[in-house]
């Protein structure tokens, strides 16, 4: 089963842009992860961050999380055509799964 | 050091048969985890494993099984395939207890006919 929602479904912007993606869960977590996944491939580890943390950073990624709210942001900065993909959340619960959301799929126009 | 490695890449098999998934981890890494990626569903956990231990497993029917190898080396098995079946199949690895994330191998492309 899935853990909650991802919103925006799909993103469409303009290289150099910011892109935000939303995620939102409904238990209680360890901590939340975010991946990377380029057309049906593999996923890609970018950034965790622990249920006691607040803000995190990565290069041109900045997460925040919000467990009052059980949601959490990805912000992409300064986007690049590269970043094209889709995004998903996943939260642990400390019972050895990851609880995935329906994922984000960003596009970046030249 | 190498990354999690997954073979084969692509397979198509007919209803019916059965289909056998391999999963090598990173070097070091004791736990071995598989997830089914659909269009409909979107990602699901499938089962866990830890020194040559299940620790969880999803809601698949026993259709669905695995096994972990001294080596840390996974596989998982489907029997009796059905259309449904036909998937992206994605093993992760990590260290203890995923702490610092999970790396995934580039899937198994399962295609059922």
């Amino acid at each position: 089963s899935q853990q909650g929602e991802e919103d925006p479904q799909a993103l469409s912007i303009q290289e150099g842009e910011n892109a935000t993606m939303n995620c939102s869960y409904k238990t209680s977590i360890n901590n939340l992860q975010w991946y990377r996944q380029n057309s049906g491939r593999g996923l890609v580890h970018l950034i965790l961050i622990r249920s006691n943390e607040r803000e995190k950073h990565s290069g041109r990624l900045r997460v925040t999380l919000d467990t009052s709210k059980k949601s959490s942001s990805l912000l992409i900065t300064a986007s690049r055509a590269a970043d094209t993909a889709s995004y998903f959340c996943a939260t642990d619960d400390s019972n050895y799964q990851l609880i995935w959301g329906a994922g984000t799929k960003l596009i970046i126009k030249p | 050091k190498a990354g999690v490695t997954q073979t084969p890449r692509y397979l198509i098999k007919t209803r019916g048969q059965q289909v056998t998934l391999s999963c090598s981890p990173i070097s070091g890494h004791r736990s071995v985890s598989w997830y089914q990626q659909t269009p409909g569903q979107g990602l699901q956990f499938l089962f866990e494993y830890f020194s040559e231990t299940q620790r969880n497993k999803g809601n698949f029917p026993g259709r669905f099984s695995g096994r972990q190898f001294s080596n840390s080396r996974s596989e998982m098995n489907v029997s009796t395939l059905e259309l449904g079946d036909s998937a992206l199949y994605l093993c992760a690895s990590t260290s203890g207890q995923g702490a610092y994330g999970y790396t995934f191998g580039s899937g198994t492309r399962l295609t059922v006919v």
